[in-house]
């Protein structure tokens, strides 16, 4: 079944550095989205990027698509210790007007 | 300004207990979820609702219970609650299915004794 799949599972740098996420999954997708989670909070959402675009920028973060590979990353330039949160990658679930599926999540540790 | 709402934050349950977590959502949205986080697990779907009056089953929609006859409501019921079900529970509603934007409840965190 279709699932998003991050890595790696944890990650730790320091403040200023920049911070690489990979998200894996197994059927086509139309679009694949990135989610970041505070500590005991709700997941908020982070970018969305379409099948037809292979780069999307958002202020410090930029993300990829790879749809041959089947990979999109996630890229925080000069990271802060407010970016320190689990952040995952989700994709849609089956073809049409279906719910999206989530991965495990990378937990990014920005060390001030 | 309220976003999606979950109730109760906390609730600790004796096996074989029943509850309803309950979840609204003020923006209209035609789409809403329900998904559950353990640790080294993520998120996985629970059921989910894509209008009033329908919904379908996510991947571990055993043991729990939906109902949609609001747009603004989707309550999750535990029929029978097992240790198996301790989870933190999210909430989720958007304008459509992937491709939109979801916006998340804040959790429901449900310890089953």
């Amino acid at each position: 079944s279709q699932q998003g799949e991050e890595d790696p599972q944890a990650l730790s740098i320091q403040e200023g550095e920049n911070a690489t996420m990979n998200c894996s999954y197994k059927t086509s997708i139309n679009n694949l989205q990135w989610y970041r989670q505070n500590s005991g909070r709700g997941l908020v959402h982070l970018i969305l990027i379409r099948s037809n675009e292979r780069e999307k920028h958002s202020g410090r973060l930029r993300v990829t698509l790879d749809t041959s590979k089947k990979s999109s990353s996630l890229l925080i330039t000069a990271s802060r210790a407010a970016d320190t949160a689990s952040y995952f990658c989700a994709v849609p679930r089956n073809s049409g007007n279906t719910p999206l599926v989530f991965g495990k999540g990378t937990r990014l540790s920005v060390i001030a | 300004n309220a976003g999606v709402t979950q109730t109760p934050k906390f609730q600790v349950l004796k096996t074989g207990q029943s509850m309803t977590l309950q979840c609204a959502q003020d923006m209209n949205h035609e789409y809403m979820s329900w998904y559950r986080q353990d640790p080294g697990m993520g998120l996985r779907l629970i059921h989910y609702s894509v209008g009033a009056g329908i919904t379908d089953q996510g991947e571990v929609p055993n043991g729990y219970n939906v109902s949609r006859s609001t747009t603004e409501d989707f309550p999750l019921r535990l029929l029978s609650a097992a240790p198996s079900q301790t989870s933190v529970y999210f909430c989720a509603s958007s304008q459509g299915g992937a491709g939109n934007t979801i916006y998340f409840g804040e959790g429901s965190w449900l310890t089953v004794v």
